[in-house]
């Protein structure tokens, strides 16, 4: 069965630390895995996405990287600000053919103290 | 360049009422998306969209939820009638086309079914 699961389910830490949230899937044909931030009340918008072939993957503060043998990523947050504060969402892609099926964890809400 | 527009943002409504989502794609997007997200979850798809006809709709509960999509631009998702369980954030997305996985989400819609 296709599946994404990511932790810590929640995660709250000082602005100016930094963080790292994982991410593990078991879907195949794999594509490509995504990371998305939802901010609260609003749709997710894409930060990063990964291929088979890439191993890491950066959007400014956001470092994503992927280990295709062990099905794990994870996405690094430098430098946290209190922007950051928003549910992060691992985003597995099994397109094969005609249809892209986005398989989605369940996030991992991340809270950024002052 | 506009987003995906989505409306109402919010609705509350009382069990065995009906209820009806707008979504109006980011224009020249073939591809349309219908997903529930329930709190605490990550979206579901519901029922996809390649133009005006249905790509995927195995999880969309067909007794009471119907969505259409006429002029293969705007979408109207309904519940029909609504259940407790119903409560959750309605998103639509969009992409280019099948074959292409950057779909753009909209703000959503959020229904609470007392």
């Amino acid at each position: 069965k296709n599946q994404v699961e990511q932790s810590p389910q929640s995660l709250i830490i000082l602005e100016g630390k930094n963080c790292t949230l994982q991410c593990n899937y078991t879907v195949s044909p794999f594509s490509n895995l995504r990371w998305y931030k939802q901010d609260t009340g609003r749709g997710p918008v894409s930060l990063t996405i990964m291929t088979f072939s890439e191993n890491t993957k950066s959007n400014g503060r956001y470092t994503a990287t992927l280990d295709a043998d062990t099905k794990q990523s994870s996405l690094h947050i430098t430098a946290s600000q209190l922007s950051d504060s928003a549910s992060y969402i691992c985003v597995v892609s099994d397109y094969g053919g005609a249809t892209n099926k986005l398989i989605f964890g369940t996030g991992t809400l991340l809270a950024v103290q002052p | 360049e506009a987003g995906v527009a989505q409306s109402p943002r919010y609705k509350i409504i009382e069990k065995r009422q009906s209820v009806a989502f707008w979504c109006n794609p980011i224009s020249g997007h073939a591809t349309l998306y219908w997903y529930q997200q329930i709190l605490g979850q990550g979206p579901k798809l519901l029922i996809q969209f390649q133009n005006n006809g249905v790509v995927d709709d195995s999880q969309l509960p067909k007794d009471r939820f119907s969505a259409e999509r006429l002029k293969g631009v705007d979408s109207t998702l309904k519940i029909q009638p609504a259940k407790l369980e119903d409560s959750a954030v309605y998103l639509c997305a969009s992409s280019l086309d099948l074959g292409t996985e950057t779909q753009y989400f909209g703000p959503g819609t959020r229904l609470l079914v007392l």
